[in-house]
């Protein structure tokens, strides 16, 4: 089955920019999207096909995609971005999530 | 604006059958993907599987066999049934909206814990 992988922690300075990767085989040739989740709450979708941002999210958050490896950028972290991130992919048939990486804003 | 709210038993002994509804309100119910999402207690995000209005569905392979989805278009209510539970099956279960094309999951419910012990 497919697997995406994602780095377990990422730590920033508030103001900072920070980076949470998620590989998959040929994950460039799907399309990735993002999912913030804070303790208590459902997950939020934040970035769609890659780049695209849903009505509401901050322009501070970005996506890419290319070759095995997704990232989701995070501009001018702020505290209240300390989150799970997850990445997210249909292989055929099937979705799949990856492990989720803890943002901590320190 | 679409909702999604969920509902079904939430304490289960071990070999009994999990059931949990999710009505949705506010949007059309064709056109998407209704899917099920559980996070165990200190994992990630797992998927379960998807069923759309016409009742076609796709599941996680390693729960074939024990799941179940069941759509009702007159009441805009899709389900999931997980036979055989174990105490691997405690989790958080979502539901949620999806769209073929990569618009990913951009609705989701409550949530619904389901703890299963004896």
């Amino acid at each position: 089955s497919y697997e995406l992988t994602q780095p377990p922690s990422v730590s920033v300075s508030p103001g900072q920019t920070a980076s949470i990767t998620c590989s998959g085989h040929k994950l460039g040739e799907k399309y990735v999207c993002w999912y913030q989740h804070k303790p208590g709450q459902s997950p939020v979708l934040i970035i769609y096909q890659d780049t695209k941002r849903p009505s509401g999210i901050p322009d501070r958050f970005s996506g890419s995609n290319s070759g095995n490896t997704a990232t989701l950028t995070i501009s001018g972290t702020q505290a209240l971005d300390e989150a799970d991130y997850y990445c997210h992919a249909w292989d055929v048939s099937a979705a799949v999530f990856g492990g989720g990486t803890k943002l901590t804003v320190l | 604006q679409v909702q999604l709210r969920q509902w079904g038993a939430g304490l289960l002994k071990p070999s009994e059958t999990l059931s949990l509804t999710c009505e949705v309100y506010g949007g059309p119910f064709d056109g998407h993907y209704w899917t099920w999402i559980r996070q165990a207690p200190g994992k990630g995000l797992e998927w379960i599987g998807e069923i759309n209005h016409s009742g076609s569905t796709n599941s996680k392979s390693s729960l074939k066999g024990r799941v179940s989805f069941s759509v009702d278009t007159s009441k805009n209510q899709f389900s999931l049934k997980l036979n055989s539970v174990t105490g691997a099956d405690t989790a958080v279960y979502y539901c949620a909206r999806g769209t073929a094309g990569g618009y990913g999951l951009d609705v989701w419910g409550q949530g619904t814990t389901v703890t299963v012990s004896s």
